[in-house]
């Protein structure tokens, strides 16, 4: 297996655009999970899905953040309309159990908003 | 609010020491911990865990102790190398099986 794949790697957008990041889980796990890592955060949980449907999504921190899962083999991650506060790493994970150690972190989108 | 506090941002420590890193966490229904590493540009990989009902576990160079009482756990890397320089995230879940909820982490640096 490949992993949890996400794309793109490296995204820099102006201020004002939407930006959507993607993620690909492993196949067979149940859940997927969006991380937002910063400096003064760290590692923070924005939304997480089960078979497809979103659990919690209280970590989302405003209405310009949404996120989907059409399917099992893919989720979205969308910022409308993005700000420089927003820059960030995100990661995607997913996992068979939501209490881990099984978690599988893709390799992260690096967010630049100017 | 942060649930899971990892107050040191960073530590150097030379190879063959040992490296010492921790973390508190606040929620007394946290029953699980866990810690990942996190080298530039890639994600977290988990790295060990343990359950409330253990108050240590040990892998190879890597042993975690918890003491619930104090709600403190820490992670102890004898003897360090220089492939261990990383970020360490800190990780707790609760009964309820929620998500895992992550600490700031800690950059470890060892040098030769």
């Amino acid at each position: 297996d490949a992993g949890v794949i996400q794309s793109p790697r490296h995204e820099v957008t102006e201020m004002g655009q939407e930006v959507t990041l993607r993620c690909k889980p492993i196949s067979g796990h149940d859940y997927l999970f969006w991380y937002r890592q910063t400096m003064m955060r760290g590692l923070e949980l924005l939304i997480y899905f089960n078979n497809n449907v979103p659990i919690d999504d209280s970590g989302m921190p405003e209405d310009r953040f949404s996120a989907k899962m059409p399917n099992a083999s893919f989720s979205t991650l969308k910022i409308q309309p993005s700000e420089p506060r927003d820059s960030a790493v995100y990661f995607c994970a997913s996992s068979l159990m939501a209490r881990g150690p099984g978690y599988t972190f893709g390799s992260g989108t690096r967010l630049t908003v100017v | 609010d942060q649930q899971v506090k990892q107050n040191s941002p960073s530590l150097s420590v030379q190879e063959g020491r040992i490296s010492i890193l921790n973390c508190d966490y606040t929620n007394s229904m946290f029953d699980y911990f866990l810690w990942y590493k996190k080298y530039p540009a890639e994600g977290p990989t988990f790295l060990i865990s343990i359950s409330s009902i253990k108050d240590k576990n040990e892998d190879g160079r890597f042993t975690v102790f918890l003491n619930k009482s104090a709600k403190h756990l820490s992670l102890h890397i004898v003897p360090s190398q220089p492939g261990d320089s990383a970020v360490y995230f800190c990780a707790a879940s609760d009964v309820s099986g929620y998500a895992l909820n992550f600490g700031k982490g800690t950059s470890l640096l060892v040098t030769p």
